[in-house]
């Protein structure tokens, strides 16, 4: 299907563990974003991507590690995750420059990840 | 520090009248602004958005409202629908760049 999706979408994993959140897009938009939203905090970016092999941090990079080898891919990985990372995390996409609509963001449904 | 701020976390509206999200921001870069909505267990969808060189954009029952001088926007949704009822985020892009800054949501409730 066309569109934003995101696996798993639910995980549950133990402090220390490394995990990888996978995102895929089929519109092939440049950018791809992704977010982690916590009550009070609503929505931070944590990393963001402009084209294959160019990533970029966020306002919350700290603890995560990306990559982004082909353009409709953006997997997410903690390398070491801790109960602060318990949170659901969303995936974006947008055209970028040159589209009638360059900066509006397409979410994926999620992945709610908690760390025990 | 949080540049983009929606001080209401909630707001209750009866069915048919009209719902108002306000936003503010403290970045006088951003020159793009979007509104958000999102369902539990969704992700956020899309709904309406303005560029910093208009002060009004109306899609349906949806008009966003800029005022650049107070650093502020409002969503207005008339009329409010029980399938209005949902989070709404408010966000807003600097000049040159690609990503946005979220506010915390609003959460709207609509009486029917």
């Amino acid at each position: 299907d066309a569109g934003i999706t995101q696996s798993p979408r639910y995980k549950i994993t133990e402090t220390g563990r490394q995990v990888t959140l996978m995102c895929h897009q089929t519109w092939s938009h440049s950018y791809m974003f992704w977010y982690r939203q916590d009550l009070g905090h609503g929505l931070r970016l944590i990393y963001y991507s402009a084209a294959a092999d160019i990533t970029d941090k966020g306002e919350v990079p700290d603890g995560y590690v990306v990559s982004r080898s082909k353009t409709e891919n953006f997997p997410l990985t903690l390398e070491s995750a801790t109960r602060s990372q318990t949170s659901v995390y969303f995936c974006a996409s947008s055209a970028g420059t040159g589209d009638p609509r360059p900066y509006e963001q397409y979410f994926g449904p999620g992945t709610r990840l908690t760390v025990t | 520090d949080q540049q983009v701020k929606q001080n209401s976390p909630s707001l209750s509206v009866q069915e048919g009248r009209i719902s108002i999200l306000n936003c503010d921001y403290t970045n006088s870069m951003f020159d793009y602004f979007l509104w958000y909505k999102k369902y539990p267990a969704e992700g956020p969808t899309f709904l309406i958005s303005i560029s910093s060189i208009k002060d009004k954009n109306e899609d349906g029952r949806f008009t966003v409202f800029l005022n650049k001088s107070a650093k502020h926007l409002s969503l207005h949704i008339v009329p409010s629908q029980p399938g209005d009822s949902a989070v709404y985020f408010c966000a807003a892009r600097r000049t040159g760049a690609n990503n946005l800054f979220f506010g915390t949501g609003t959460r709207l409730t609509v009486i029917p």
